[in-house]
């Protein structure tokens, strides 16, 4: 399957600071989502981006689809202890209506 | 909202059995539902296309016979692990387009197969 790459695979951060993450692909996908999963449950959407350019927020969340249409940014300002979990982007190919994950931002916030 | 929800959430089972996994879209129809299989601290691995009405579309590398997908109406579909071994032992998740070609996927709360 594609794969999409993202980065950083982890991070330990104090809480309040800001979270920057990013995902990229060598294919031109048709949307990018980003969704938060925690332990032993499904993803849940947090930002879904339609056009290339669209920069898109949703309370402290920020994200952004790259203009090439193979990469997002997702930002995360003044985080919380909620907000550990493993972050991912996804989406549909350009080509077809299979959705892709990439590989996952696992997020610890430290009180 | 739209809702997708499966069963079991846990199963454990012996080797060798069969194992069915439900995937419902609660007020909403699914015409295509995308079945994931999920590795400890690993990213979900889309394994197959479910189509109503017709056979499921896999990814390479993923066992027809012994991942059999069955989408028989607009709100469920099912995946049943065949012959179930230690190996297939993982996190199962299913999802659907909130609405019909919608670029945008509601995920059920996945299904935890343990085989002994």
């Amino acid at each position: 399957g594609q794969q999409l790459n993202q980065s950083p695979q982890s991070m330990f951060i104090q809480e309040g600071e800001d979270v920057s993450m990013n995902c990229t692909s060598s294919s031109i996908f048709n949307t990018w989502l980003w969704y938060k999963q925690e332990p032993g449950e499904g993803p849940v959407l947090l930002i879904a981006l339609y056009k290339a350019g669209e920069l898109t927020s949703n309370g402290r969340l920020t994200a952004q689809f790259g203009i090439t249409r193979k990469d997002s940014f997702l930002n995360i300002s003044a985080s919380i202890p909620s907000d550990v979990g493993i972050y991912f982007c996804a989406g549909p190919l350009l080509t077809g209506n299979q959705f892709y994950f990439g590989t996952g931002t696992s997020l610890t916030v430290i009180p | 909202g739209a809702v997708v929800s499966q069963h079991p959430s846990r199963v454990i089972c012996k080797s060798g059995t069969s194992v069915k996994i439900e995937c419902r879209s609660l007020d909403f129809q699914a015409t295509t539902m995308f079945w994931y299989r999920q590795f400890p601290k690993k990213s979900l691995m889309l394994m197959a296309t479910s189509n109503e009405g017709s056979k499921a579309t896999y990814e390479q590398g993923v066992e027809k016979d012994k991942f059999l997908i069955n989408h028989a109406s607009l709100t469920l579909s099912t995946l049943t692990v065949t012959s179930a071994h230690p190996e297939d032992s993982s996190f199962y998740i299913c999802s659907a387009p909130q609405t019909p070609g919608a670029n945008v996927l509601t995920f059920g709360a996945g299904s935890r197969l343990t085989v002994l």
